[in-house]
């Protein structure tokens, strides 16, 4: 009954490798998010998606490409992994209406090497 | 973008009440939010006030609001070990209707036995 749930949990890579992680909701929510929690636990949106259309779009490097295959899910892909791209990655989810809280999931900690 | 402040520890007693502070910059935020993050875990939504209000009560959590000075903080009552974790205090994007957050660096809150 898990409401975000995020694979993987961890994920361990090689600088110079394509990875991804995946999200899916089951709430019935319109818009998800990325976020990047970084290792002084400062959390930062990366992406919004609304009924699978881009809304936000941080400055973020375009080795990141989010995709959202429906309003349920919501896929991070990033190409030639650095490290600085190490963090831990949440997504959420949440209702369009205006100021309807986030829901998140547990997170993917990416650990470059 | 916002900036949302905490103070980034706080130790307390079992049994002794913990006041979390955070200040705000956007005095037009409809909703303020609190959320949870344990070890290892994602983000619990914690509890949330409008801005109409001045208080909420939520068992052992009271959350005050100071529109005037845009403080807002969270007093979690008889604390207990199982509170330890780290809090954020999060306001919407001025103006938004994407459901963006901003979130504080969080308070690391450690409760002793």
């Amino acid at each position: 009954d898990t409401a975000v749930s995020q694979t993987p949990k961890y994920l361990v890579t090689q600088m110079g490798n394509d990875k991804s992680i995946k999200c899916e909701q089951n709430l019935g929510h319109d818009t998800m998010y990325w976020y990047k929690q970084d290792s002084k636990k400062f959390l930062k949106i990366m992406f919004s998606y609304n009924n699978k259309e881009l809304i936000i779009n941080e400055t973020v490097p375009n080795r990141f490409s989010p995709k959202s295959p429906d309003k349920a899910h919501l896929n991070l892909h990033i190409n030639s992994l650095e490290l600085g791209d190490s963090a831990v990655y949440f997504c959420a989810s949440s209702r369009t209406k205006n100021n309807s809280p986030l829901h998140f999931g547990n997170g993917t900690r990416l650990t470059v090497t | 973008g916002e900036d949302v402040e905490q103070s980034l520890f706080l130790s307390v007693r079992e049994g002794d009440s913990s006041v979390i502070n955070c200040t705000y910059t956007d005095s037009s935020s409809t909703y303020l939010y609190w959320y949870k993050q344990e070890p290892g875990a994602g983000l619990q939504l914690l509890t949330y006030i409008f801005s109409n209000m001045d208080m909420k009560q939520d068992q052992r959590l009271t959350v005050l609001l100071n529109k005037k000075d845009k403080h807002l903080s969270l007093r979690i009552a008889d604390t207990q070990t199982g509170d330890s974790a780290i809090y954020f205090c999060a306001e919407p994007e001025r103006g938004s209707t994407l459901g963006r957050l901003y979130f504080g660096r969080g308070t690391q809150l450690t409760v002793w036995p």
